[in-house]
């Protein structure tokens, strides 16, 4: 069975630090996907990004950058100079791989308060 | 281009009662997910459609809730003789549904229910 883990419930932190977010997966597929979602209080889920199993480069996007790790089955997420827009609750996901239902595992998320 | 909307936003109903919430995914989507996001259970997989296949019903809860997509756009999500633990924000996805590397979910913004 698919498991995301998400060991961190809740972060502060002060304006500008850099943040981390950590996401543990557990799949028994060799082919598989992995999400990043941030919901804002006003509670759509915003994509942010999508990574294949096959694809192991980090990738930075402006303030964001993910590090992807299958060795330790990771798949965490840093933002660098946070700002209070930052502030969000961020879900780490995993699809499923059978072809026609790519149906997300979430973790419970982590809530992120910058602190101005 | 508009993203998925969701309808109502809100929706306040008494115990035993019957509720309907609506989807309409992004235009061009052929792939649609449902999700309940409450504070005991996280985020899950409640129901997906894609095209004219049969519904994946693998994750609703109970035969209280059904779900139907009429003319491969439009999806309704009906819950009978709601329940208090019913309470939680309702979430429409929908992607391409091509498979494969194009297929990242886009949400909606909800419907948070409240069962008195």
């Amino acid at each position: 069975a698919q498991k995301v883990t998400q060991a961190q419930t809740e972060i502060s932190v002060v304006e500008k630090e850099d943040v981390t977010l950590d996401c543990v997966y557990e799949t028994r597929d060799t082919t598989y996907y992995l999400f990043w979602y941030k919901q804002p209080p006003s509670g759509e889920l915003v994509f942010l990004i999508r990574r294949n199993s096959f694809d192991e480069q980090n990738e930075i996007s402006g303030r964001y950058s993910w590090n992807f790790q299958k060795s330790t089955s990771s798949f965490n997420f840093t933002i660098t100079a946070s700002q209070v827009v930052d502030s969000a609750v961020y879900f780490c996901a995993l699809s499923d791989t059978y072809f026609g239902n790519e149906k997300l595992t979430f973790g419970t998320g982590t809530r992120l308060t910058i602190i101005p | 281009g508009a993203g998925v909307s969701q309808s109502p936003s809100n929706k306040v109903t008494e115990k035993g009662k019957d509720v309907e919430l609506r989807c309409d995914p992004i235009s061009g989507h052929t792939a649609l997910y449902w999700y309940r996001q409450s504070l005991g259970q996280g985020l899950e997989f409640l129901i997906y459609f894609q095209g004219n296949s049969a519904p994946d019903k693998s994750g609703l809860p109970s035969d209280r809730f059904s779900a139907e997509r009429t003319g491969g756009s439009v999806s309704t999500l009906t819950i009978q003789r709601t329940q208090q633990e019913d309470s939680a924000v309702y979430l429409c996805a929908s992607s391409l549904g091509e498979g494969g590397r194009k297929e990242t979910q886009y949400f909606g913004p909800g419907t948070r229910l409240l069962v008195l």
